[in-house]
């Protein structure tokens, strides 16, 4: 199994679409996650974070099933400007005493937002 | 400010050139990366500082060679790359374990 795992897509979802994306990662120890979104020849930019349950911000929600040991993201009302991909990233602590982390990160999901 | 800084934004070199990636941060983070990213695939960590030491190198060819000249400056040397070295070349930065990293724009790297 990969360390973590997405869905590739290309979800193509019409403006004003709700649209979900699921996130499954192999380390049960695994204490935060993220989500980054990167636009074409560009770089990853943090979208959201999260470190218990779940997070919200505007019409961004990320949810994370630890028994299942995935975590989704939910994008309403979806406009234009959503359309890039999103990369589920889990840090993996490194065993050495720094201040550092890992990521871990997952293929991606291209996401489509037609007009 | 959340921003992390490169230099240059495009490169093109020869096999045989010596060149240089240039990276900066000001948010007082003790850690900074170094990452390589192929067209339509994840960025792939190469190396690791952490308050100004390399912690990890992860398994980089010598042809690439970082140094971090103080906690806000981290470099890539480059010398006698292979085309296939071509790739976005993203540097990060985080406060601590667990902590969010946060991009730079990256260099366009071609290796001609």
């Amino acid at each position: 199994r990969k360390e973590v795992e997405q869905d590739p897509g290309p979800f193509n979802v019409p403006e004003g679409a709700t649209v979900a994306f699921n996130c499954t990662y192999s380390n049960s120890a695994s204490q935060s996650f993220f989500w980054y979104r990167q636009d074409c020849r560009k770089e990853p930019k943090l979208l959201m974070s999260v470190y218990s349950s779940g997070n919200e911000d505007g019409r961004f929600t990320a949810q994370l099933n630890r028994a299942s040991q995935y975590i989704s993201l939910l994008i309403r009302d979806s406009k234009l400007s959503d359309s890039a991909t999103y990369l589920c990233v889990v840090p993996e602590r490194m065993n050495y005493g720094g201040a550092t982390n890992k990521l871990i990160f997952g293929t991606g999901t291209l996401l489509a937002v037609q007009p | 400010d959340t921003e992390v800084t490169q230099t240059p934004k495009h490169l093109v070199m020869g096999m045989t050139n010596k060149k240089s990636l240039k990276c900066e941060q000001h948010m007082g983070h003790r850690a900074m990366y170094w990452y390589k990213q192929k067209a339509k695939k994840p960025p792939e960590l190469m190396f690791v500082y952490s308050y100004e030491k390399l912690s990890i190198n992860e398994s980089v060819p010598s042809r690439f060679s970082p140094e971090c000249p103080n906690s806000s400056l981290l470099n890539l040397h480059l010398h006698a790359l292979q085309p296939e070295d071509s790739a976005l070349y993203l540097c990060a930065s985080s406060g601590t374990s667990y902590n969010e990293q946060f991009f730079g724009p990256g260099t366009r790297l071609t290796v001609l």
